[in-house]
C-alpha cells in the first residue's frame, strides 16, 4: 500500500541522547516536511525539503537536523534530546515542489518522550 | 504574528449541522485548508479554498471570504465518526502552511 511510513511509533529517551526519527514515502513526492504537534498548539514546522538534495528551516528548527539524500527518505535527528522535545512528530509529503497544492499526506506519527 | 484562530472545542448532536469557524491574517495568503484528525491518528485532508465562496464535498462544505480573513467548515448530517479535531491552515506567501490549534468536535447521540 502506497503511503508514508514513520518509525518508531513511540520512543522513550533519556535527555542528552541522540535520536533519529525515520520517514519514508513511496509516492515519489518532491516535498517532505517534519512537524511537531503539542497540546493546545497547532502543528509547527521543524524542517522541510522541497526536493532531494535541499532542505530548509521551519518555524522551530533549533535542536533538530534533517537530510534528504534521495526522494523517498527524510530522517529527523535530535542531536542531544531535551525534555522540551517531548512531542508527537509527524512527517508529511506533497506532490508539488513548492507545496502549492497544500494537500499533505501524513505519516502516523512518532510519539517521543524525553526524560 | 500569523495567528490562526478557531474555537478550542464544540459539541453537536448526531444528525445535526455544525459550523466551525476560522479566522486568519489576510496578508500573504495563498489558500485555506481544512484537515480532520481523529484522536491518536494523522491529519487527513478535507478541503482547499483559494477563491471566495463555498466548496461542497458531500456532507462537508468549506467557505472562504478573503477580504474578511474568514473561513468555515460546515458538517451536515453529523455522524458519530465525525468526532475528531478539525484543523484550519493558511498557506502563506512562502507556500508554507500555518496551522491553527484545532477544534475538537464532540458528537453526542
Amino acid at each position: 500500500i502506497a503511503g508514508i511510513t514513520q518509525a518508531p511509533t513511540s520512543q522513550i529517551l533519556a535527555a542528552g541522547r541522540r535520536m533519529t526519527l525515520r520517514c519514508t514515502q513511496d509516492m515519489r513526492h518532491n516535498a517532505m516536511y517534519w512537524y511537531r504537534q503539542d497540546l493546545g498548539l497547532g502543528l509547527r514546522l521543524i524542517h522541510y525539503s522541497n526536493t532531494a538534495g535541499t532542505t530548509g528551516k521551519g518555524e522551530v528548527p533549533d535542536g533538530y537536523s534533517v537530510s534528504r539524500a534521495n526522494t523517498d527518505d527524510f530522517p529527523l535527528t535530535l542531536a542531544s534530546a531535551v525534555p522540551s522535545q517531548t512531542s508527537v512528530y509527524f512527517c508529511a509529503s506533497s506532490d508539488s515542489s513548492a507545496g502549492q497544492t497544500g494537500e499533505l499526506f501524513f505519516g502516523e506519527g512518532s510519539r517521543l518522550t524525553v526524560l | 504574528g500569523q495567528n490562526i484562530d478557531q474555537p478550542t472545542e464544540m459539541t453537536a448532536t448526531e444528525g445535526a449541522i455544525v459550523q466551525i469557524n476560522c479566522t486568519y491574517q489576510t496578508s500573504g495568503f495563498n489558500g485555506l485548508f481544512w484537515y480532520q484528525q481523529h484522536a491518536g491518528e494523522a491529519p487527513t485532508f478535507l478541503s482547499y479554498n483559494v477563491l471566495d465562496g463555498l466548496e461542497e464535498k458531500g456532507r462537508f462544505s468549506s467557505f472562504l471570504s478573503r477580504s474578511k480573513g474568514y473561513s468555515y467548515l460546515l458538517l451536515k448530517e453529523l455522524q458519530m465518526k465525525d468526532s475528531a479535531s478539525y484543523l484550519c491552515a493558511k498557506m502563506d506567501s512562502n507556500y508554507q502552511l500555518i496551522w491553527g490549534a484545532g477544534t475538537k468536535l464532540i458528537i453526542k447521540p
